[in-house]
């Protein structure tokens, strides 16, 4: 089985630039995460979907951070204009139900350079 | 506010003893957690998890202990090998929502 697919693995932008990570679930998993991992720190979310619909979103920096998930597959996570703290490693994450014993899995993850 | 918390930033291990690296929980509703390991430049693997109605799980070389009056969890892993030298982080999960601690960097000297 396929894992968690992101692209791209690696961008560097300039502070007030915009930039956008794209990811795909492991097939057939309803739930999808996105997780902002500074260094030296755990994963924190930012934003949970059930299909194509928004569980949480309570930690998504709204003026500057929008996420969507069509069709219930694929996500895209877009941050403008882009700041010096949002350089982090943004990882994506799929499980298969929202059922508590559900593992989630992971992506390789996008490394973000704002210079 | 850190509900999941990993004191231990690092650990070094001879190969072939026991490692354990702890994980504190202050969230009493929790009722599910995980490990995960972690090489650079990837994203986190599912290592094991444990039910918050079992007190321990094991996995091959991988235990997990849980003690919920203390809201404490370890991972046990012996023997200790190279390869598992990455970071460890451990997870908490309220039904739909995972909490991480910041991480375990595990060293495995040979």
């Amino acid at each position: 089985e396929a894992g968690v697919a992101q692209s791209p693995r690696y961008k560097i932008i300039e502070k007030r630039q915009s930039v956008a990570f794209w990811c795909n679930p492991i097939s057939g998993h309803a739930t999808l995460y996105w997780y902002q991992q500074i260094l030296g720190q755990g994963p924190k979310l930012l934003i949970q979907f059930q299909n194509n619909g928004v569980v949480d979103d309570s930690q998504l920096p709204k003026d500057r951070f929008s996420a969507e998930r069509l069709k219930g597959v694929d996500s895209t996570l877009k941050i403008q204009p882009a700041k010096l703290e949002d350089s982090a490693v943004y990882l994506c994450a799929s499980r298969r139900t929202g059922g508590s014993t559900d593992t989630q899995y992971f992506g390789p993850g996008t490394r973000l350079t704002v210079l | 506010d850190q509900q999941v918390k990993q004191n231990s930033p690092s650990l070094s291990v001879q190969e072939g003893r026991i490692s354990i690296l702890n994980c504190d929980y202050t969230n009493s509703m929790f009722d599910y957690f995980l490990w995960y390991k972690k090489y650079p430049a990837e994203g986190p693997t599912f290592l094991i998890s444990i039910s918050s109605i079992k007190d321990k799980n094991e996995d091959g070389r991988f235990t997990v202990f849980l003690n919920k009056s203390a809201k404490h969890l370890s991972l046990h892993i012996v023997p200790s090998q190279p390869g598992d030298s990455a970071v460890y982080f451990c997870a908490a999960s309220d039904f739909n929502k995972f909490y991480f601690g910041s991480g375990t960097k595990l060293n495995v000297k040979p």
